[in-house]
């Protein structure tokens, strides 16, 4: 079945010490996302790429960054994770525009130690 | 600030219609207003889209009124398995710039 994949579902780092979340997707889609979710909290869009077209929200820390080599895999890199960075991030995809229906991957939970 | 505003949770029994709004004061123009489910450590999931009126598919009805500040997101007769957390999506306009943006979202819990 065509899916967005996460890897790894759990992820436990150190403060301060780097982190790469990876997402990839069988659907061929355009458009890739990365949102963070805070417990009890809705998603919140970090970045997403269409295409090759890196798109950046306005009040994302410059702390997170994000790679996509090809149209299958998009990388969410954390600098220095703090404390506050520990979440579930969620990929996403869609075939064009952020207006058509998103396929979400199950998420990474990240543990900051 | 721009945001979206949803009723924190709702209770409903099986087999009753649940509506659920959402408040979007400074939607952007010309784009759709989409709604999904969450259950607990999984990705949300699309339940419906609209742009204007009503949309019905085989899960649920979307109410969009006129001046698109809001949306009502409509199940019928809601089972256990629908106990979940709902979330609208809108582009809402913030300091001119457009924002992809999830509501609040609303904790739906259906009892037998």
């Amino acid at each position: 079945d065509a899916m967005v994949i996460q890897n790894p579902r759990y992820q436990v780092t150190q403060f301060g010490k780097p982190v790469t979340l990876s997402c990839s997707q069988t659907l061929n889609h355009n458009v890739m996302y990365w949102y963070q979710q805070k417990s009890s909290q809705a998603p919140k869009l970090l970045f997403h790429y269409y295409d090759k077209d890196f798109n950046n929200e306005a009040d994302t820390p410059d702390n997170f960054q994000s790679r996509r080599p090809n149209t299958s895999f998009c990388f969410l890199d954390i600098r220095s994770p703090g404390l506050g960075d520990a979440a579930m991030y969620l990929c996403a995809t869609s075939r064009t525009g952020p207006y058509n229906e998103q396929f979400f991957g199950p998420g990474t939970r990240l543990t900051v130690l | 600030l721009a945001k979206t505003t949803q009723p924190i949770s709702m209770d409903s029994y099986e087999g009753q219609e649940v509506n659920i709004t959402c408040s979007h004061n400074n939607i952007a123009t010309n784009d759709y207003i989409t709604w999904y489910q969450q259950f607990p450590s999984q990705g949300p999931r699309f339940i419906i889209q609209g742009y204007k009126t009503k949309v019905t598919n085989e899960v649920a009805s979307l109410f969009i009124p006129a001046d698109r500040k809001s949306s009502t997101l409509s199940l019928p007769r809601v089972s256990l398995s629908d106990t979940a957390v709902y979330y609208c999506l809108v582009h809402l306009m913030d300091t001119g710039r457009r924002a992809l943006t999830f509501g609040s979202g609303t904790r739906l819990q259906v009892q037998p």
